[in-house]
């Protein structure tokens, strides 16, 4: 089945900084994914989709300079956080769409973001 | 707007029960709903997509009915495993196209004790 990963698995940054996250995936190209924030023991919300080579959408609501996506590959799509706030603490899980296969959806196993 | 509500939040049973997740959406106009199991601090599975044609689907001891008018849907697990300990999530996906985003419920938070 077709494999998505993310990088970093967890990672704890400080007030103020910027942290970056990795979604890959590993065995097909992917010309669409989507970025999702999850809150604990809440339902996944959709923050933005990606298309290589072009502007991510922003769902309303999503600051889209605080939560820069870059999707520069077919296999590779990047959410940096920018300026990280405490309430940006939270669960972030990238999903990949296979090309031709609208609605096959295959989910990274998430990053766990915490800021101090 | 699409909102999906699942019950209960949280269930608790004793290993070889069959047991039932509910799921309902506001929008009966679906391109399909699927069901998806997420262990803690995991990413999501997929365990079945039923198409807004279809009635059910079936695999394993697992099985998800819909009702598209009335606008719910049910996972059924039989003998109830402690494996199958997990945050079961629903998601719809509106419209008449594939391409549309998918909408996902809270989830039920599963515990099978042995």
């Amino acid at each position: 089945g077709a494999v998505v990963s993310q990088h970093p698995s967890w990672v704890i940054c400080k007030s103020g900084t910027s942290v970056k996250i990795e979604c890959r995936s590993l065995d097909f190209q992917a010309t669409t994914m989507f970025w999702y924030r999850q809150f604990p023991k809440q339902s996944l919300m959709l923050m933005a989709t990606s298309n290589e080579g072009s502007k991510a959408t922003y769902e309303q609501g999503v600051e889209k300079d605080k939560f820069l996506i870059n999707h520069a590959s077919l296999t590779l799509s990047t959410l940096t956080v920018t300026s990280a706030h405490p309430e940006d603490s939270s669960f972030y899980i990238c999903s990949a769409r296979i090309p031709g296969r609208s609605y096959e959806q295959y989910f990274g196993p998430g990053t766990r973001l915490t800021v101090t | 707007k699409q909102e999906v509500t699942q019950i209960p939040a949280a269930l608790s049973v004793p290993e070889g029960e069959n047991l039932v997740l509910n799921c309902s959406f506001t929008d009966s106009a679906i391109y399909n709903l699927q069901w998806f199991r997420q262990d803690p601090g995991k990413g999501l599975t997929s365990l079945l997509l039923i198409q807004s044609s279809q009635r059910e689907q079936t695999s394993g001891r697992l099985n998800a009915s819909l009702d598209k008018s009335s606008g719910r849907s049910t996972l059924y697990i039989a003998a109830s495993q402690p494996g199958d300990s997990a945050t079961y999530l629903c998601a719809v996906r509106l419209g008449v196209s594939g391409y549309s985003t998918l909408t996902f419920g809270k989830g039920t938070m599963l515990l099978v004790s042995p």
